[in-house]
Formats: C-alpha cells, sequence, structure tokens
C-alpha cells in the first residue's frame, strides 16, 4: 500500500518568513494529492491539492509543487501570518480498491510573532 | 450548515461497552468515509461506501467495528466491546463522486474515550 513520508515533524517560523513542508509518497500510481490544515480541536480542513497532470499550483500565499520523478511534493506558505499557526497534514491517493487518502503524520507549524 | 456532521461530538465509554456514531455528509455528496485520528498522527482510513454500498474496508477495521450506510445517505460506526486502544477520534469525510479521485470534505469528529 502507498506510504507517506512527512517532514519537518514541527516547524517554528517568524512572522512574514516563508515556510515549507515537504513530503514523499511511496506508490507511483498515486494522482492526487490534498493538503489539510488542522486547528487544534478542529476538523481538518483542505486548503490546496494537487492532481499529477500538473506540476505546481497556487491559491493566493498557498502553493504546492509535484516532483512525480521524486515522488515528492511540497506545500509553500509565503508572508505567513499568526492564523497559519495549524497542524498541516499532506496525503496522496493511489486508487487501486483502496479509496481512502493516506496521510503524513503531520508538521506542526508554529508562527513566531 | 451545508457541511459534513457528526454526533455524538464526544463519546466516554467503559470498556468492554458498544459505542454508536453517527454521520451526515453534505447532501449531494454520494461518497462517504470513515478514518481513525490518534493524538500526533494524521488520519487513517477505516471504510467508505459509494452510495449504500459499503466498498472498501482497511486492515485497521477489526470484526468489532460494522458501519452501514442504509440509504445512502447518513452512515454509522459502530464498535462493539470496546477497548481502550480504540480511543481516538473518529472522522467522518464525504466527496461527490466525479473523475479518479475526489475532494474529500471533513466533518468535526467524533472523541471516543474508552475507560
Amino acid at each position: 500500500g502507498e506510504n507517506v513520508e512527512q517532514h519537518p515533524s514541527t516547524l517554528s517560523v517568524q512572522e512574514g518568513d516563508s515556510a515549507v513542508i515537504k513530503c514523499t509518497y511511496s506508490d507511483s500510481a498515486s494522482n492526487y494529492f490534498p493538503w489539510y490544515k488542522q486547528e487544534l480541536g478542529k476538523r481538518p480542513q483542505l486548503i490546496i491539492d494537487i492532481r499529477s497532470n500538473v506540476g505546481e499550483k497556487k491559491d493566493q500565499r498557498i502553493a504546492v509543487t509535484l516532483n512525480k520523478t521524486a515522488k515528492h511534493f511540497s506545500l509553500h506558505i509565503t508572508e505567513t501570518q499568526p492564523e497559519d499557526s495549524a497542524v498541516y497534514f499532506c496525503a496522496a491517493y493511489s486508487g487501486g480498491g483502496a479509496d481512502g487518502l493516506t496521510f503524513g503524520k503531520g508538521t506542526h507549524l508554529i508562527i513566531q510573532p | 450548515d451545508t457541511g459534513v456532521s457528526q454526533n455524538p461530538r464526544h463519546k466516554i465509554t467503559k470498556r468492554g461497552q458498544n459505542v454508536t456514531f453517527r454521520c451526515d455528509p453534505i447532501s449531494e455528496h454520494n461518497r462517504l468515509y470513515w478514518y481513525r485520528q490518534t493524538l500526533g498522527q494524521g488520519p487513517e482510513f477505516l471504510t467508505y461506501f459509494q452510495n449504500e454500498a459499503q466498498l472498501e474496508k482497511s486492515r485497521l477495521l477489526s470484526d468489532r467495528f460494522s458501519a452501514e450506510r442504509p440509504k445512502g445517505s447518513f452512515s454509522t460506526l459502530e464498535i462493539q466491546r470496546t477497548e481502550q486502544g480504540d480511543s481516538a477520534m473518529y472522522l467522518c469525510a464525504s466527496s461527490l463522486r466525479g473523475g479518479r479521485a475526489d475532494t474529500q470534505y471533513f466533518g468535526p469528529g467524533t472523541r471516543l474515550t474508552v475507560l
């Protein structure tokens, strides 16, 4: 089955700086890669996703890049703000009969004022 | 609120008791998923439904777990003879089938504590 590794587990950045979170996946058949943000005690919320037919996608301060050859994808947050503080999860979808997402272990992003 | 809803939000039970959780998906969504999330981990897939048909179960779903979606709308997840290791957040998600990979929207979860 699919295996998703996520790094770092904790990331502390100064407000206004950029943050980058990286994930690798194992199943070359995976074709969909969402990123979720989860604040303490709340539901995971989709912030951006990318499908395997594109290499990059951007939505305001958030961007995701995908390298299918290397089997890794990254989340980039620019001009970080205090409300960006949360746990971020990457996930991969590999299909093949198992239609659930496989998640990474999460990155706790801390924005220092 | 037109998002995914789950009830109850919290459940405390004693070991050996049975518990049942409910999930109401976004109304037009025909796919419904159950995940389990423990502290410091990402959600782990348990099972999913396309309309009323349960199409896939993870090996994490032991025989004590059963899920239903009788009319293709809401779903229930029952855990029989609960164990302390069942303590976790149980998340439901729904999506609209279209293409090979569908965007999943999560509910707020049911936090289960087994004493």
